[in-house]
């Protein structure tokens, strides 16, 4: 049973561009989750993903999008980067019922220059 | 906006118990109370999870008061690889039944010899 894997592991990205972070959610969960967390902080919920719809946003910009697709994959997308997005990006997947745990990935690292 | 007080840091000798207190006075009727650990910026690594009940698991104990406004995690046997940030969380739900985990800034725990 593989765990929950994320991609690229770095990156670095100019001010203005895009970015799309991947991740792979663990077999059989469903639900994905993506948070940021910025050096020295506790990750920020962003939003989560259930049946490749949005079910919970966290207060982040309309910039910060995301998919989910049929494989219970999901991605994490970001327009016009500023400096302070920055950070450690975590995704987070569970199987869709109430009383589970989340398993997170190993985050992937975005720096904006 | 976190839910939850925890001191920044606690020191452990090697081989005790780790009493690391939180409070989460503000917490709803049907919200969990959630312990991870990060170690170096790695992904977050569940521990725990309960609700009013104390909880115990291969890794540590959970002890929440009856008012529900605050717990304790109990490691029993503290270990040098124990040293990590330690975080306690609320999971909210929204209502389009997605959930989220509140995370606060975190107990730095050292263990040392």
């Amino acid at each position: 049973e593989t765990g929950v894997t994320q991609s690229p592991t770095h990156l670095i990205k100019t001010r203005g561009q895009q970015v799309t972070l991947r991740c792979s959610s663990q077999s059989g969960h469903n639900t994905v989750s993506w948070y940021q967390q910025a050096l020295g902080q506790g990750p920020q919920f962003i939003f989560q993903y259930y049946r490749e719809e949005e079910n919970g946003r966290g207060n982040f910009p309309p910039r910060f999008s995301g998919l989910q697709f049929p494989n219970y994959s999901s991605e994490l997308n970001v327009n016009a980067l500023e400096l302070d997005d920055s950070a450690l990006y975590l995704c987070a997947s569970r199987p869709y019922t109430l009383n589970t745990e989340a398993f997170f990935g190993q985050g992937t690292r975005l720096t904006v220059v | 906006d976190a839910k939850t007080t925890q001191p920044p840091s606690m020191d452990c000798a090697e081989g005790r118990a780790a009493n690391l207190p939180c409070n989460h006075s503000t917490i709803s009727g049907n919200e969990y109370v959630y312990w991870y650990r990060q170690i170096h910026s790695q992904g977050p690594q569940y521990i725990i999870h309960g609700l009013k009940n104390n909880e115990t698991n291969e890794m540590a104990s959970l002890i929440i008061t009856e008012d529900r406004k605050s717990s304790t995690l109990i490691l029993p046997h503290a270990t040098l690889r124990d040293t990590a940030v330690y975080y306690c969380i609320v999971r909210v739900s929204f209502q389009q039944a997605g959930t989220a985990l509140i995370f606060g800034k975190g107990t730095t725990l050292s263990v040392s010899s």
